[in-house]
């Protein structure tokens, strides 16, 4: 089934660990996107990239690194995890950044505690 | 700065219809989304209005103001799979998606 998949579903990681959530799309779309969600407020961006090769920041960059070595993976690492990072991480994809009519799809999400 | 404002939560009855508001503000202007969100779930897109008027797509429609800086959500006909959050979008001028807090729709019997 074509979509978005995100790996793990859930963790509890101690505070000052490193983690990489995995994000993997089969839509060979370009767009590729990083959000947290957290009570009472809307998803905020991380960190984007437009096309393969390239990432920028989003909203809430710190603490947040990307890398789109090619068009399917968007992996996100948190080099240092801190308990404010505790939160729902949506990776999303879309097939371009640039026109309004190309909606965001969104994976399952990875829901992360950090102690 | 950047905002979007929708309420927090409204509550209706199976069988009605609904409508959800949002206001946005933003640095420019590319179109507004709006997304349903089940408990627990990823967001799924609904629909996408740039021009003014009124989208209708089966039982939801949408509606967009780009002089007044508002949409709405109508839902008709409601069904108890539609108790949700539905959460509105606008694309700024970098389009770069800014994000309402969501509002969560009780459906009662």
């Amino acid at each position: 089934i074509a979509g978005i998949t995100q790996a793990p579903t859930s963790q509890i990681l101690a505070a000052g660990r490193r983690m990489t959530l995995r994000c993997t799309q089969d839509m060979r779309h370009n767009a590729m996107y990083w959000y947290r969600q957290d009570l009472g407020l809307g998803l905020r961006l991380i960190h984007y990239s437009n096309t393969a090769g390239t990432t920028g920041k989003g909203e809430v960059p710190d603490g947040y690194s990307v890398s789109r070595a090619n068009t399917d993976d968007f992996p996100l690492t948190l080099a240092s995890a801190v308990p404010s990072q505790t939160s729902v991480y949506f990776c999303a994809s879309s097939d371009s950044a640039f026109d309004g009519n190309q909606p965001q799809h969104f994976g399952d999400g990875t829901r992360l505690s950090i102690l | 700065g950047q905002n979007i404002d929708q309420p927090t939560e409204m509550t209706a009855t199976e069988g009605a219809i609904v409508q959800i508001n949002c206001t946005y503000q933003t640095s420019g202007f590319n179109g507004l989304f709006w997304y349903q969100q089940h408990a627990g779930e990823a967001p799924t897109f609904l629909s996408y209005n740039v021009l003014d008027g009124l989208e209708e797509k089966g039982r939801f429609s949408s509606f967009l103001s780009r002089s007044k800086g508002y949409s709405y959500l109508l839902l008709k006909e409601l069904q108890m799979k539609d108790s949700a959050s539905y959460l509105c979008a606008a694309l700024d001028s970098n389009y770069q998606l800014i994000w309402g807090a969501g509002t969560k729709l009780i459906i009662k019997p």
